[in-house]
C-alpha cells in the first residue's frame, strides 16, 4: 500500500527556518515526481513545488521562489522542503503528494502543520 | 498563470439527487497534439487529505465509485455525482496541469439538503 508521512512541522518565528520531511513507501520512489502542496487553515489547496524523479527538474510557486527550496534522496525515499525566512501566510498544512508527472496527485501524506507567528 | 475558477461555492443537494460542480479555467487546457484535457478533481473531506477521483478531465480514477464522472473540454469542465450519499459531503477541488504553475480551483462545499 502506498503511504506518505510528513514531518518537521512546528510553530516557528517569522523570519525562521524549517525543514519538513516527507517518507515514501509502497511504491518506487525513484520513478515519481514529487510535490508539496499546502492548505491555510480554512483555505484551499496551493502548490508550492515539485522535484521530478531524478531531481534535475524542480518548480516552485512564485510565493516562494527564492525561500524554500525542495529536493529528494532517493536512496532514502525521502523528499524534503527546506522553508526559510518564513512569513505569516506560510502558515500551511503542508501534503506531500505523489505525483502522476503528467501533473496530478495519485496519492497524498496527511499533512504536517507549519504555524508562523510570534 | 492559469486561473481556475468553482462555481458555486457551496451547494445543497437532497440525498439520491444529482450534484452538478463546475469548473472554469482562464484559458484552455486541451492540449492539441493529444486531445487531451489537463484536468482533474479532487474530494476533501473534513480532517483529511484530498483524494484523486479524476484525471484528463474524464478517466475515473480506480476505486472511485462510478457514480462520480468528469465532462467538459477547453475551457468548461464539470463534476457530476449521480445520486448524492451522506458520504459524498465534501469540498470537492478542480486543478489543472496544463501549465506551471499548477492551478487548482477555490473549491465547492457540498452539503446534504
Amino acid at each position: 500500500e502506498m503511504q506518505l508521512v510528513e514531518s518537521g512541522g512546528d510553530l516557528v518565528q517569522p523570519g525562521g527556518s524549517l525543514r519538513l520531511s516527507c517518507a515514501a513507501s509502497g511504491f518506487t520512489f525513484s520513478d515519481y515526481t514529487m510535490t508539496w502542496v499546502r492548505q491555510a487553515p480554512g483555505k484551499g489547496l496551493e502548490w508550492v513545488s515539485s522535484v521530478s524523479a531524478s531531481a534535475d527538474n524542480t518548480d516552485y510557486a512564485d510565493s516562494v521562489k527564492g525561500r524554500f527550496t525542495i529536493s529528494r534522496d532517493n536512496s532514502k525515499n525521502t523528499v524534503y522542503l527546506q522553508m526559510n525566512s518564513l512569513r505569516g501566510e506560510d502558515t500551511a498544512v503542508y501534503y506531500c503528494a505523489k505525483w502522476v508527472v503528467s501533473g496530478w496527485a495519485e496519492c497524498w501524506g496527511q499533512g504536517t502543520l507549519v504555524t508562523v507567528s510570534s | 498563470d492559469i486561473v481556475m475558477a468553482q462555481s458555486p461555492d457551496s451547494l445543497a443537494v437532497s440525498l439520491g439527487e444529482r450534484a452538478t460542480l463546475n469548473c472554469k479555467s482562464s484559458q484552455s487546457v486541451l492540449y492539441s497534439s493529444n486531445n487531451k484535457n489537463y484536468l482533474a478533481w479532487y474530494q476533501q473531506k473534513p480532517g483529511q487529505p484530498p483524494k484523486l477521483l479524476i484525471y484528463w478531465a474524464s478517466t475515473r480514477e480506480s476505486g472511485v465509485p462510478d457514480r462520480f464522472s468528469g465532462s467538459g473540454s477547453g475551457t468548461d469542465f464539470t463534476l457530476t455525482i449521480s445520486s448524492l450519499q451522506a458520504e459524498d459531503v465534501a469540498v470537492y477541488y478542480c486543478q489543472q496541469y496544463y501549465s506551471v504553475p499548477i492551478t487548482f480551483g477555490q473549491g465547492t462545499r457540498l452539503e446534504i439538503k
